[in-house]
């Protein structure tokens, strides 16, 4: 069964300090791997997007790594900031799948001053 | 910054009615989505809309649930005889072309819905 599977499932920081989420999938033939951030009651935003043969991708402080042999993927946050807690979900999609997105259950993030 | 949106954004519903679940998706984009989520579970996904047909639909999109493109702006998700456990906050999605690797979809913010 195609799935996604994320830790931890919630995450206390100080702002100013690094974080990394983990992602682990199961979803074949592989497409790509997106990272999205959803704040409470909105949808989703994108954050990265990364096929098989893309290793790491950065967008500003977040960093996505991606290795399709293991099926794992991170997500490095750096300096944190007040403005960072939300939920980081995983989300993969198949090939051939019609745009389908599968997500993963995220990891709450709460940076604290 | 164009962006997808949804009305309403709360709706409050008898067990057995049916609700219309509307969102204009970002102008030209082609490809149109709809999900769920459950309080404190994952987003899932329920269909995928192009060239006014469905393109792809999960177990969960069954004779209850339909979708319209009615005119050329809006996008509809219909539940007939709503139950308890279709209350879960909607999103509706669109993306510029057919999905491929690196094709974005773009949420909106979502309508709860809560059949009581």
């Amino acid at each position: 069964k195609n799935q996604v599977e994320q830790s931890p499932q919630s995450l206390i920081i100080l702002e100013g300090k690094n974080c990394t989420l983990q992602c682990n999938y199961t979803v074949s033939p592989f497409s790509n791997l997106r990272w999205y951030k959803q704040d409470t009651g909105r949808g989703p935003v994108s954050l990265t997007i990364m096929t098989f043969s893309e290793n790491t991708k950065s967008n500003g402080r977040y960093t996505a790594t991606l290795d399709a042999d293991t099926k794992q993927s991170s997500l490095h946050i750096t300096a944190s900031q007040l403005s960072d807690s939300a939920s980081y979900i995983c989300v993969v999609s198949g090939r051939n799948q019609g745009g389908k997105l599968i997500f993963g259950q995220g990891t709450e993030l709460s940076v604290k001053p | 910054e164009p962006e997808v949106t949804q009305t309403p954004s709360h709706q409050v519903t008898q067990m057995g009615q049916e609700v219309i679940l509307r969102c204009v998706p970002i102008s030209n984009h082609l490809y149109f989505y709809w999900y769920r989520q459950i309080l404190g579970q994952k987003v899932e996904f329920l269909v995928s809309f192009y060239n006014n047909e469905i393109s792809e639909k999960s177990e969960i999109f069954d004779d209850q649930f339909s979708v319209e493109r009615p005119d050329g702006s809006n996008f509809t998700l219909k539940i007939r005889s709503t139950k308890l456990e279709d209350s879960a906050m909607y999103f509706c999605a669109s993306s510029p072309s057919v999905p491929t690797s690196y094709t974005e979809q773009f949420f909106g913010p979502g309508t709860r819905l809560t059949v009581l």
